[in-house]
């Protein structure tokens, strides 16, 4: 079966400082790969998402990035973080085109 | 452009009592539409999808909902809530073969009170 990891589970980070988060899925091969943040608990924001290595697609100007060195691995990354960077950020796969996507047990980010 | 809305914020339903959470979608071509839950702190669990046929779908732990083309609705349903229903829910829209990305509703946080 398939499962998806995400690491680490929390994180408190000050202004200015990189971030690096990381998300593995098992079980599966040539997953698309998405990124969200979701904020106060609430909507969705797509941030990121990948159908392959090395091919990302941004779906909102801002102050993070991403990358998938593999096949089932995902990176969401920034060199510099701001306040408004706050939130939990979720990790999901899927396949299309008539699948679900399996979210990961997401990574609360507080950036004081 | 595809786009979903869930009119509730909140539902309040007591324990036994049968409950709805709305959904009305937009997309250009045919809708893929699925049900999502989260509880706190943690990730979305998928509920249940239509992609085609019936227009009933069931789904985990005893939800289910209607697809209405006509009213371009996905209603969740369940004929008795439980206290452990209590959660936020998510609906979501992809467009038919053409969309990559799927449109999350703005969420509705279920109570069920005892």
């Amino acid at each position: 079966s398939q499962t998806i990891h995400q690491w680490p589970a929390t994180l408190v980070q000050p202004v200015g400082s990189p971030l690096s988060l990381e998300c593995t899925v098992e079980g599966t091969s040539n997953p698309n790969l998405y990124w969200y943040r979701q904020a106060a608990g609430r909507g969705l924001q797509l941030l990121f998402y990948s159908v392959g290595i090395g091919q990302i697609s941004s779906e909102v100007p801002q102050n993070l990035s991403a990358s998938r060195p593999q096949d089932r691995q995902f990176i969401l990354s920034s060199k510099k973080l701001l306040l408004s960077d706050s939130g939990f950020y979720l990790c999901a796969w899927g396949e299309m085109p008539y699948n679900e996507q399996f979210f990961g047990p997401g990574t609360r980010l507080t950036v004081l | 452009a595809q786009s979903v809305a869930q009119p509730e914020d909140q539902v309040n339903v007591a324990e036994g009592n049968p409950l709805t959470v709305k959904c009305t979608y937009s997309v250009s071509g045919n809708p893929y539409l699925f049900w999502y839950v989260q509880y706190p702190n943690r990730g979305l669990q998928f509920l249940l999808k239509y992609i085609t046929g019936d227009n009933l779908v069931k789904g985990s732990y005893g939800f289910e909902a209607e697809f209405n083309k006509s009213q371009t609705s996905f209603h969740l349903k369940k004929p008795s809530a439980l206290v452990s229903d209590s959660a936020l829910y998510f609906c979501a829209v992809r467009e038919g073969n053409y969309g990559q990305n799927f449109v999350f509703g703005p969420g509705t946080r279920l109570s069920v009170l005892p």
